[in-house]
């Protein structure tokens, strides 16, 4: 069965500074690995998906991430942080076993100093 | 497109009374989740439908929790007798399985509080 991992619920940077936000996962199949992220009083919505094409994903706002099956990592990133991308980021990890389920990972809040 | 639609928006009921929460998925969608939120479990995946069938129910808390999709463009989640444990963010989302990478459309969630 699969199984997300988020490391920090919590993370603050600076503006202009970096953004790393780190998933690991478990899973028996190749996964479909996804971040979702989420502003207050909203839904998730995606930021970025790997579904076994190019290991470096580029998703929207400027971030990416990088599938790396030796370390079975997802780690999210972003050179420069603005105020606007503070907010919930969420790791999910899908797999087809007799249906088909994503598992979200317990989300990592994000707050960007002035 | 107008995305996946959620009502209502917030909910406020007595301990003891039914609750409903309604879904329309994005046309053309034929998988839709059921989800809740909250601080202390997170996001916990609640029922899961395919083709307007139930795939997986494995998340519903209990028996006064009951979800139906009798087409492909409606969902209900309900909840008989509510209880204040059941306060929370409930989220509906569908994808369309079988594209290539299966992210899921979030609906902007049914506040429910329970006193």
């Amino acid at each position: 069965a699969q199984s997300v991992t988020q490391l920090g619920s919590h993370v603050s940077v600076s503006e202009g500074a970096l953004v790393l936000l780190r998933c690991n996962y478990s899973s028996s199949v190749p996964p479909y690995l996804f971040w979702y992220v989420q502003y207050p009083n909203q839904g998730l919505q995606l930021l970025l998906k790997y579904t076994s094409a190019a290991t470096l994903v580029k998703g929207i706002n400027g971030f990416e991430a990088e599938f790396k099956k030796s370390e079975t990592s997802f780690h999210l990133t972003k050179p420069s942080a603005h105020m606007s991308d503070a907010a919930e980021y969420f790791c999910a990890v899908s797999e087809r076993t007799g249906g088909f389920k994503t598992i979200f990972g317990a989300g990592t809040r994000l707050f960007v100093k002035a | 497109d107008a995305g996946v639609i959620q009502s209502p928006r917030h909910e406020v009921t007595e301990m003891g009374q039914e609750v409903t929460l309604r879904c329309k998925p994005i046309s053309g969608h034929n998988s839709l989740f059921w989800y809740r939120q909250t601080m202390m479990r997170g996001l916990e995946l609640l029922i899961y439908f395919n083709n307007n069938v139930p795939i997986d129910d494995s998340g519903m808390p209990e028996d006064r929790f009951s979800a139906k999709m009798p087409n492909a463009s409606f969902s209900t989640l309900k909840i008989q007798p509510s209880e204040p444990r059941d306060s929370a963010v409930y989220f509906c989302a569908s994808s369309l399985e079988g594209s290539k990478g299966y992210e899921q459309y979030f609906g902007p969630g049914t506040r429910l509080t329970v006193t």
